[in-house]
């Protein structure tokens, strides 16, 4: 497809357990970004991924949460035993070159925590 | 840090009506602004970018300004339609140009 791609669009998973949530950028987008929007919080930046560079991981809540993005494409965002406060929107972005030009979203994966 | 918002929170208009919406930001030291719109259960789509040498940026009916110094941003929306209710979202990247920080939105209403 042409646009960002994420996967699950839904997940329903028990207190404790780990949650991977995947992220296919736009082909040929060097820069992708990880977001959460949660009704109390709105929307927070998670890390940011720039080519080869180190990941900016500064938005990242806790060391339960973890990113990787393999062959400068397809990111993968993983939370480790899952809190009810993780319930939230996770939204993904690509822009072509950086920071500098428009984001482009996926429709996010909706995370709830029983 | 950076904080922005956005007034009002909502905002309901009948069709055919110019409506602005506002965003201010605390920090002046900024990369580029930039609007989305999002419509429920979607992501974000991205309608303008202003870098912060401009003053405006214009598509089709939108309109969106900047004014750095004051820390103010205005989405124009003319002649509005059914089709542009959604919640606008305005989001600023700072002069290190790493990450935008989003205001908390402005729900769009038009009725017929």
């Amino acid at each position: 497809g042409a646009g960002v791609s994420q996967s699950p669009s839904n997940k329903v998973t028990e207190k404790g357990k780990d949650v991977e949530l995947r992220c296919d950028p736009i082909s040929g987008h060097t820069a992708l970004y990880w977001y959460r929007q949660s009704l109390g919080q709105g929307l927070e930046f998670l890390i940011y991924f720039q080519g080869n560079s180190a990941p900016d991981k500064s938005g990242l809540p806790s060391d339960r949460f973890s990113a990787e993005r393999t062959g400068g494409s397809v990111s993968t965002l993983t939370i480790q035993r899952t809190q009810q406060e993780d319930s939230a929107v996770y939204l993904c972005a690509s822009s072509l070159r950086g920071p500098g030009e428009p984001q482009h979203f996926g429709d996010g994966t909706r995370l709830s925590i029983l | 840090k950076q904080e922005v918002t956005q007034i009002p929170a909502a905002l309901s208009v009948p069709e055919g009506e110019n409506l602005v919406l506002n965003c201010s930001f605390t920090d002046s030291a900024i990369y580029n602004l930039q609007w989305f719109r999002q419509d429920p259960g979607k992501g974000l789509t991205s309608l303008l970018l202003i870098q912060s040498s401009q003053r405006e940026q214009t598509s089709g009916r939108l309109n969106a300004s900047l004014d750095k110094s004051s820390g103010r941003s205005t989405l124009y929306i003319a002649a509005s339609q059914p089709g542009d209710s959604a919640t606008y979202l305005c989001a600023v990247m700072p002069g290190t140009a790493s990450k935008l920080t989003f205001g908390t939105g402005t729900r769009l209403q038009v009725t017929l």
